[in-house]
């Protein structure tokens, strides 16, 4: 059964890096991924699709301090130089069976 | 500008009715699926349910089958959810949602919220 994977939390300064990680269930290491962004009191939008082969197409007006890479079954979205409106959950999300939409459980991200 | 702009929500008691609209602008509504997805309070994003371009395939998460209806208007550029038999679990906050001629969501309305409460 596909299942995303992320962790709940992440925290980084202001002005720094991190990368946030979704993991594909065990031999789903091939499916590309989503990433999505959750502001505060705001609706999710679409960041970028990350492939298996670590390219990646970012949605419109997505800075490029936003960007995306993989590793066998996981995939990343890493965000430079952090502002504080990148304090946000961000969400991962592939297709399961036939057409079912499957999301991950969601990282918030802490700008300290 | 692609906007997704949805109603409809509101406070309704368990066993109620209520049906959600999503009105899409800024691209040609007729030649792409749509999602819903919802998110209780504090909680992650679920799928709720998919539509075809032409409105001819629609799949339901299994908490919903048989419970909610999902259709369209490609003319009038809507999306809509028929929600019956509502319980206290159903309350979330509503998103429609574009699929991408890639397979992803692209684009996301910025959500109605629905109460299940007595």
């Amino acid at each position: 059964q596909l299942v995303l994977t992320q962790s709940p939390s992440a925290s980084a300064s202001l002005g720094a890096s991190v990368k946030l990680t979704c993991t594909l269930s065990s031999g789903h290491s091939s499916y590309a991924i989503a990433w999505h962004q959750q502001q505060p009191e705001k609706g999710p939008r679409y960041l970028m699709k990350v492939n298996s082969d670590g390219s990646h197409s970012k949605g419109d007006g997505i800075p490029d301090r936003f960007s995306g890479s993989s590793s066998g079954a996981e995939r990343y979205l890493t965000i430079s130089s952090l502002q504080s409106e990148d304090e946000a959950d961000y969400y991962c999300q592939t297709w399961g069976t036939g057409i079912q939409v499957l999301f991950g459980g969601g990282t918030k991200l802490t700008v300290l | 500008e692609v906007q997704l702009v949805e109603s409809g929500g509101g406070l309704v008691q368990p066993g109620g009715s209520l049906r959600l609209s999503c009105a899409a602008s800024g691209f040609i509504f007729s030649s792409y699926e749509m999602n819903w997805v919802r998110q209780a309070p504090g909680k992650g994003l679920e799928w709720v349910s998919y539509i075809s371009s032409g409105g001819t395939s629609i799949y339901y998460a299994d908490s919903v089958k048989g419970q909610f209806t999902t259709s369209r208007d490609n003319a009038k550029y809507s999306l809509y959810l028929q929600m019956n038999s509502l319980r206290v679990e159903d309350t979330a906050v509503y998103y429609c949602a574009r699929r991408s001629h890639t397979g992803f969501i692209d684009f996301w309305g910025q959500g109605t919220l629905v109460t299940v409460s007595s």
